[in-house]
């Protein structure tokens, strides 16, 4: 059971460049969501799905995209890489609305130079 | 809107001692969950904790409880008998099931360093 896995680990890009982080998790939750982590501000809210076909903002929206065709994956879009972007990115998923908690993937180190 | 509030940006222990990690949060509503996370420097967040906010008793794992005061909005960690494996950013964080999403509030972390 492999849980929440996000590819790539690290990532350097350039300032303009678009790519994709992506997400699987094969536990058949329903409740998806990405998080940046930035020093001293803990984990903020990009983008969340609450089922395939369904996705609303979070805190800090502006800059990425997502989308959920399937109950398995979440890829979080960056659509022209800013340096204000470098940040560790986290997905996560849960069942039952998330009263048990999120299962995090091992998040994605960016950096945008 | 919730917010979540840690005002210990680091802390250290004596490794086979207890420490606590405070954690106040602010909202309105009253059915509400609270989580403890441990980011160790692996990176990887794993849940250490959890609370249900209707439920009076403090949860406990193991080593690790939660003094859950309601009326004063506060939910700190207690960790017995610290080890050398405990030292990592630790995260509080909110949920609340009436909201679109059950969306995870975190507070800004604590790092606890556990000292041989």
């Amino acid at each position: 059971n492999a849980g929440v896995t996000q590819t790539p680990k690290f990532q350097v890009l350039k300032t303009g460049q678009s790519m994709t982080l992506q997400c699987a998790q094969d536990m058949n939750h329903e409740y998806m969501s990405w998080y940046r982590q930035d020093p001293g501000m803990g984990l903020r809210l990009i983008h969340y799905s609450v089922g395939a076909g369904i996705t609303d903002q979070g805190e800090v929206p502006n800059g990425y995209n997502v989308s959920r065709s399937t109950t398995e994956d979440f890829p979080l879009r960056l659509l022209s890489a800013a340096p204000s972007q470098t940040s560790v990115y986290f997905c996560a998923s849960s069942r039952l609305r998330g009263v048990y908690g999120y299962t995090f993937g091992s998040g994605t180190r960016l950096t945008v130079v | 809107a919730q917010t979540v509030t840690q005002s210990q940006p680091e802390m250290s222990v004596q490794e086979a001692e207890t420490v606590t990690l405070s954690c106040t949060y602010d909202t309105s509503e009253s059915n509400y969950y609270l989580f403890w996370y441990k980011q160790p420097p692996s990176r990887q967040m794993i849940l250490v904790i959890r609370q249900e906010a209707y439920k009076q008793q403090n949860a406990t794992e193991n080593r690790f409880s939660v003094n859950f005061q309601k009326a004063a909005k506060s939910f700190s960690l207690k960790i017995s008998d610290s080890q050398l494996g405990d030292t990592a950013m630790y995260f509080c964080a909110f949920m609340s099931p009436r909201e679109y999403g059950n969306k995870l509030v975190f507070g800004a972390g604590t790092i606890l360093r556990v000292k041989s």
